[in-house]
């Protein structure tokens, strides 16, 4: 059974600071791996996907994530957080766009 | 990117009644959508997939006959939560599959808050 591992439930990040969200999955073939965001009252929004090819791939917003086989990870970064940032971040992991696992989320809090 | 509603976005209702939930895909046709089930806390739950056209497949554990999905168009899919209990308030999401052009991915509703009293 796929599965995903979010270990940090918040994070709080000054602004202009680097961002580091951390994910780990269980799957039994080559993942499919995606980040989402959720802002208060919003559905979640794409940033960025991993099918196959180069491990580091670009997302919106300057949201960037590493591919490791190795460590089974998937982790978020930016290099610099802004407070429009301040929402929750899912991991998900799946066989394409369907049937998607999602991590419990991470709350990412942006201070002044 | 393609653009999902839901409605409404809040709702409250009485332990017993049943409450409907709405699911659009406003400029692209979705042959199939999902919903899923957020608890506070805790990440979103599959419930189950429907396809347009046919019967909703649902997850393991959940009651097909409590809640009711219906898929009648490529734009409209709709969740009915039977005799609601306070135990089935939560904040229930779809969302729905393009696979048209460049916009094969699930495309996210705000999601609906369910409170039954």
């Amino acid at each position: 059974a796929q599965s995903v591992t979010q270990p940090d439930i918040h994070i709080t990040v000054s602004e202009g600071a680097s961002l580091e969200l951390r994910c780990n999955y269980s799957y039994g073939a080559t993942p499919y791996l995606f980040w989402y965001v959720q802002s208060p009252g919003q559905g979640l929004q794409l940033l960025l996907k991993y099918f196959s090819g180069d491990t580091l791939v670009q997302g919106i917003k300057g949201f960037e994530a590493e591919f490791k086989r190795s460590q089974s990870s998937f982790n978020l970064r930016k290099p610099s957080v802004h407070w429009s940032d301040a929402a929750e971040y899912f991991c998900a992991v799946g066989a394409g766009y369907s049937t998607l696992t999602f991590g419990k989320g991470t709350m990412l809090l942006v201070s002044p | 990117g393609a653009v999902v509603s839901q409605h409404p976005s809040r709702v409250i209702c009485k332990s017993g009644t049943s409450v409907k939930i709405e699911c659009r895909s406003l400029d692209f046709q979705a042959t199939t959508m999902f919903w899923y089930r957020q608890f506070p806390k805790q990440s979103l739950m599959l419930m189950a997939t429907s396809n347009e056209g046919s019967k909703a497949t649902y997850e393991q554990g959940v009651e097909k006959d409590k809640f009711l999905i219906n898929h009648a168009s490529l734009t409209l899919s709709t969740l009915t939560v039977t005799s609601a209990h306070p135990e089935d308030s939560s904040f229930y999401i779809c969302s729905a599959h393009s696979t048209s052009g460049s916009d094969n991915e699930q495309f996210f509703g705000p999601g609906t808050r369910l409170t039954v009293l």
